[in-house]
């Protein structure tokens, strides 16, 4: 079975950092594009960014683009995403996510979600 | 951008009865959405992708219908354990990938 894992989530000021990792086993990682998507207390689903299997191509939704860094060490298995300059509204679960082969299209698997809160 | 539509927000629907769920989309996205199921703190599990293609191990009361701009997930018998949030998903444009705002189906 495939296994995503997230870790990285906590309490941060606005204007901070913070890196979320998501640890995949159970498949060949580097076979795969990977998603973040997020969902904030009490609301729906918002994709934020992805990355393609070998890490050439990248992308990232306009509420973040310029702030998060997607990235990923295939020799660890291991998705990242780099989020500076918190903002209050980025408070959320983030999810990391699995796309099936070959093409960025849906998302078949999913971790359990790390929360991310920025206050003051 | 395209946006997705669900429609209604909330369905109130009685345990063995059918639960039909619908989504638009702002233009044609042909049938590239994908339909997931969320329960309380629990992550998203995807049901039905290419919007009639059920994923491993999902029940055949489970079914995904429409293309284009209009699509219908239908439960044909509810059961305790598909009262739920139900997401839909496009992924014909992208980035970005976008879903809709959900409908949460409950016990009537």
């Amino acid at each position: 079975e495939v296994q995503l894992v997230e870790s990285g989530g906590g309490l941060v000021q606005p204007g901070g950092s913070l890196r979320l990792s998501c640890a995949a086993s159970v498949f060949t990682f580097s076979s795969y594009a990977m998603s973040w998507v997020r969902q904030a207390p009490g609301k729906g689903l918002e994709w934020v960014s992805a990355i393609s299997g070998r890490g050439t191509n990248t992308y990232y939704a306009a509420s973040v683009k310029g702030r998060f860094t997607i990235s990923r060490d295939n020799s660890k298995n291991i998705l990242y995403l780099q989020m500076n300059s918190l903002r209050a509204e980025d408070t959320a679960v983030y999810y990391c996510a699995k796309a099936p082969p070959s093409v960025i299209a849906y998302f078949d698997y999913w971790g359990q979600g790390t929360l991310v809160t920025v206050s003051s | 951008e395209i946006v997705m539509t669900q429609s209604p927000a909330t369905l109130s629907v009685s345990p063995g009865e059918r639960a039909t769920l619908s989504c638009r989309a702002s233009q044609s996205i042909s049938n590239n959405l994908a339909w997931y199921q969320q329960k309380p703190g629990q992550a998203p599990r995807l049901l039905i992708y290419g919007a009639s293609t059920r994923a491993t191990g999902i029940p055949a009361r489970f079914s995904g219908s429409g293309s284009g701009t209009e699509f219908t997930l239908t439960i044909s018998s509810l059961q305790s354990e598909d009262f739920a949030v139900y997401y839909c998903q496009q992924y014909n444009n992208w980035p970005p990938w976008t879903f809709g705002q959900g409908t949460k189906v409950e016990i009537k």
